[in-house]
């Protein structure tokens, strides 16, 4: 079936360097797209969301960045901060399935 | 986020046991949803109701049960408790369709031995 992928499980990064995290998803008439970070013992908490008539859309000190053509959804962190060590996930909505199709996840670890 | 809450928390049973889940909201959201996580798995939807009176199956609903008692409560029931059920369940909300944002809660744990 279609599913919404992560390229890394996990990903070690030296803090204040910038983040990217990747995802690759499969239903191309999907129309929205969430990033999520989960916290060790918290639920999911939202991050950014970009819809597909976007290809980018930037908060504060995260950016997602959408290729249809390609079916890529990226997440980019600046300055990394110890705090930005969790767990994130990508989601999907739309295209005919029901509520968000998440993907697997990727565990952002910060080195010192 | 503080404005769902689920119990309870942790829980351990055995197998073949009922057990049920429960879920509150301070949100005023219309829609509710209930996830189950697995290690390297993501969250997958179980359930989700988008008013009181609307209740329908997600992708992996097979031996679970819902209930909407009111906008603000949606409770999620294992009829026959078995070991592959053991996992974190999420509960969420949102004030629209799959386009807005989605508030977890923070999740229940639960052990089936």
């Amino acid at each position: 079936g279609e599913s919404v992928g992560l390229h890394l499980p996990t990903l070690s990064v030296q803090e204040g360097d910038n983040s990217i995290i990747n995802c690759a998803y499969s239903n191309s008439a999907s129309d929205y797209f969430i990033w999520y970070k989960q916290e060790s013992g918290k639920g999911p908490q939202f991050i950014i969301d970009i819809r597909s008539n976007m290809d980018k859309r930037q908060g504060q000190r995260v950016t997602v960045l959408l290729n249809k053509t390609v079916k890529h959804l990226s997440l980019q962190i600046a300055a990394t901060q110890p705090g930005d060590s969790a767990v994130y996930f990508c989601a999907e909505a739309g295209g005919g399935a029901d509520g968000l199709t998440f993907g697997k996840g990727t565990h952002l670890i910060i080195q010192p | 986020d503080a404005d769902v809450t689920q119990t309870p928390r942790n829980r351990i049973t055995k197998t073949g046991k009922r057990i049920m889940l429960e879920c509150s909201q301070t949100k005023g959201h219309d829609r509710m949803y209930w996830y189950r996580q697995d290690p390297g798995l993501g969250l997958r939807l179980i359930y989700y109701s988008f008013d009181v009176k609307d209740i329908n199956k997600g992708e992996i609903s097979d031996g679970y049960s819902v209930s909407r008692q009111a906008q603000a409560k949606f409770s999620l029931s294992l009829e026959s408790a078995i070991p592959n059920q053991t996992a974190l369940y999420f509960c969420a909300t949102s004030d629209g369709d799959w386009g807005n944002e989605q508030f977890f809660g923070p999740g229940t744990r639960l052990t089936v031995l």
